[in-house]
This record gives structure tokens, C-alpha cells and sequence, in this order.
């Protein structure tokens, strides 16, 4: 049972305007969440993260989402950049139990037009 | 620079051996994590180590083995028991606090024919 998802495999925008990205958790003993960005043959790099304690969370074009009663989160890029395009992963880490280890979504390939 | 090697790059191998996949960290990391990454499936676990010497299984750690004899590597062997071996492996570190991000190497690429 997938306790973290991106429904969306795969996402098309136009470069300079807003990637809007997507993910839904159901384990409500959740309570940090980090998106990572993976370019092909390369491991992920850390993006941004959010505590459950906030809502948002700014980092220069990236902004996260929270909300916790509808245990989702988003990450929005603006302006979208053609490097931009990555596989873009959702991972959730509860407080207490797996001492902590994330749990990560499935991706979303976010591909920026020119 | 501070990060995490993983060697070789690609690793190819017959099918009935065993091969052993090299992580080194040198961010002074406590935890570290074995994933490993198939197409549409996201990043599994295969093992983790919070401590030297002492290691749990994740969620996929069948035909898997590791040690974590010194704080900086975490060598993960594919044995022949594992039944789909190819696939892309992720090491993974961190320190060991819920709420501090991975730091991934770069992978490697395993093919067994």
C-alpha cells in the first residue's frame, strides 16, 4: 500500500510559467516532507522541505505546500526553466517508527518547453 | 568537497554471482541508506545503518547483505538469491535526525545477463 503519491507519472509546461506538482500521503504520523529533484543516471538532490508545523515554505522559485488536513503537498516552480526538467520526488518521514527513514513517491517527470 | 562515491558507475555482472557495490561518505554522516530505483517505481529501500556495525532491513532486503564496519562505508552485496538484481542503486546518508534531508552518490548502474 503506497503511503506516499504522485499521480501524475509526468507533467508538460511552457518555460516561465508556473509547474505545479503534486502529492498525497495517508500516514497522519507524517510530519516532514521533502521534495528531491533526479536528473537521469544521477542520484537525487535535496530541493526543499516542509514541517507540518508550517504551511509554506519559500526557497527562491520553489515553494512547498502543506495541508494537513487533506494530508497533501505541492511544490510550485515560478518561473519554470528548461532545466527545470527532472523527475521530481515526494518523500515523507514519520516522527516515531522506521526511526525516521523517508518514505518516497513514485516521481513525476516535469519537462520544460522552450 | 564533502559527498557521497558510489563505484562503479556501471557494473556488469553473469547471473549466479554475487557482486558488491561500493559506497564511501565523507560528510561525517551517522545514518546511511541503501535504495534502489526500477522504472515507475520510485525509490525502495533495501537497507539502512544508524550506527557502525549495526544495520535493519527495509522493505525489498531479500538477496541483499551489507556491512557497517566503519562509520564512512556502507558496502551493499547483490547475491545470486536475488531474483531481479538489474536495476539502478542508490546510497544514501544523513545524520540521524528525523528531520535532516539525504544526500544521494550518484548510483550505479547494475546489468546482469
Amino acid at each position: 500500500d503506497q503511503q506516499v503519491k504522485q499521480n501524475s507519472p509526468s507533467l508538460s509546461v511552457q518555460e516561465g510559467r508556473i509547474s505545479i506538482l503534486n502529492c498525497d500521503y495517508t500516514n497522519s504520523m507524517f510530519d516532514y516532507f521533502l521534495w528531491y529533484k533526479k536528473y537521469p543516471a544521477e542520484g537525487p538532490t535535496f530541493l526543499i522541505s516542509i514541517s507540518s508545523i508550517k504551511d509554506k515554505n519559500e526557497d527562491g522559485r520553489f515553494t512547498v505546500f502543506l495541508n494537513k488536513s487533506a494530508k497533501h503537498l505541492s511544490l510550485h516552480i515560478v518561473p519554470s526553466q528548461p532545466g527545470d526538467s527532472a523527475v521530481y520526488f515526494c518523500a515523507a518521514s514519520p516522527r516515531r517508527g522506521s526511526q525516521g527513514n523517508l518514505i518516497f513517491g513514485k516521481g513525476t517527470k516535469l519537462s520544460v518547453k522552450p | 568537497d564533502g559527498g557521497i562515491t558510489q563505484s562503479p558507475k556501471y557494473l556488469f555482472r553473469k547471473e549466479g554471482q554475487n557482486v558488491t557495490l561500493s559506497c564511501e561518505q565523507n560528510l561525517n554522516h551517522d545514518a546511511m541508506y541503501w535504495y534502489r530505483q526500477d522504472p515507475g517505481q520510485g525509490l525502495r529501500l533495501i537497507y539502512y545503518s544508524q550506527i557502525v556495525n549495526d544495520f535493519q532491513k527495509g522493505d525489498i532486503a531479500e538477496g541483499y547483505s551489507v556491512s557497517r564496519e566503519k562509520k564512512e562505508s556502507f558496502p551493499l552485496t547483490v547475491t545470486s538469491a536475488q531474483k531481479n538484481p538489474t536495476a539502478f542503486y542508490l546510497c544514501a546518508s544523513r545524520f540521524d535526525s528525523y528531520n535532516s534531508p539525504l544526500h544521494f552518490g550518484n548510483g550505479t548502474r547494475l546489468t546482469v545477463t
